[in-house]
């Protein structure tokens, strides 16, 4: 049974260029959320999707957009990158209608920028 | 405003002895705890987790306790392993209102042999 995989493991980028994660989710799980985590800090929600659609956000700017399709993958976009967008992004999947929705993590891709 | 915070930073053990993690919580409409642990390098793991019509529950090892008097959660490791040095994550979540996860910023359990 395949957990949560995502791609790339790590990424350089410089200032102002833009960037595209990748995130599979564990068989069976329907809904997606993407998490940054700063480096010593727990991480912290950006935005979760279910059905193709964005179902909550978090206190992230619009250059965070992301994407769900049919087949429940999911991608983070960020544009216009920043020194502070550096972070280790996390990808959880769970399943909507289950008593507790639990999230399981990917390894997550480390995103440098310079 | 929310925050999940945790009381110590960093938790020294010795190999074999029990281990006790603690993380106080502060939005009391919160109804479901989970504990994650993440090693160097890899993302959290689920451990355990615990909703709020409970103030106990049992794994392998492991035991989850709430106060929801005092909004406290924590996490008991019996017989403590050198596996089981990592940094330690509460989270907490309000069902049935989005799957939004709030996370402390962690405690680092070190496993001395």
């Amino acid at each position: 049974d395949a957990g949560v995989t995502q791609s790339p493991t790590h990424l350089i980028k410089t200032r102002g260029q833009q960037v595209t994660l990748r995130c599979s989710p564990k068989s069976g799980h329907d809904t997606v959320s993407w998490y940054q985590q700063a480096l010593g800090q727990g991480p912290q929600f950006i935005f979760q999707y279910y059905e193709e659609e964005e179902r909550q956000r978090g206190n992230f700017p619009d250059r965070f957009s992301g994407h769900q399709f049919p087949n429940y993958s999911s991608e983070l976009n960020v544009n216009a990158l920043l020194l502070g967008d550096s972070a280790l992004y996390l990808c959880a999947s769970s399943l909507i209608g289950k008593s507790t929705d639990t999230q399981y993590f990917g390894p997550g891709t480390r995103l440098t920028v310079l | 405003g929310e925050s999940v915070g945790l009381h110590l930073p960093t938790l020294s053990v010795q190999e074999g002895d029990n281990s006790i993690i603690n993380c106080a919580y502060s939005n009391s409409a919160s109804d479901y705890f989970i504990w994650y642990k993440q090693e160097s390098g890899k993302g959290p793991q689920f451990i355990i987790d615990i909703r709020s019509n409970m103030d106990k529950r049992q794994g392998q090892r492991v035991t989850v306790l709430l106060n929801k008097t005092v909004k406290h959660l924590s996490l008991q490791i019996a017989a403590t392993q050198p596996g089981d040095s990592a940094v330690y994550f509460c989270a907490e979540n309000i069902l049935n209102q989005g799957g939004k996860l709030i996370f402390g910023q962690g405690t680092e359990l070190s496993v001395k042999p």
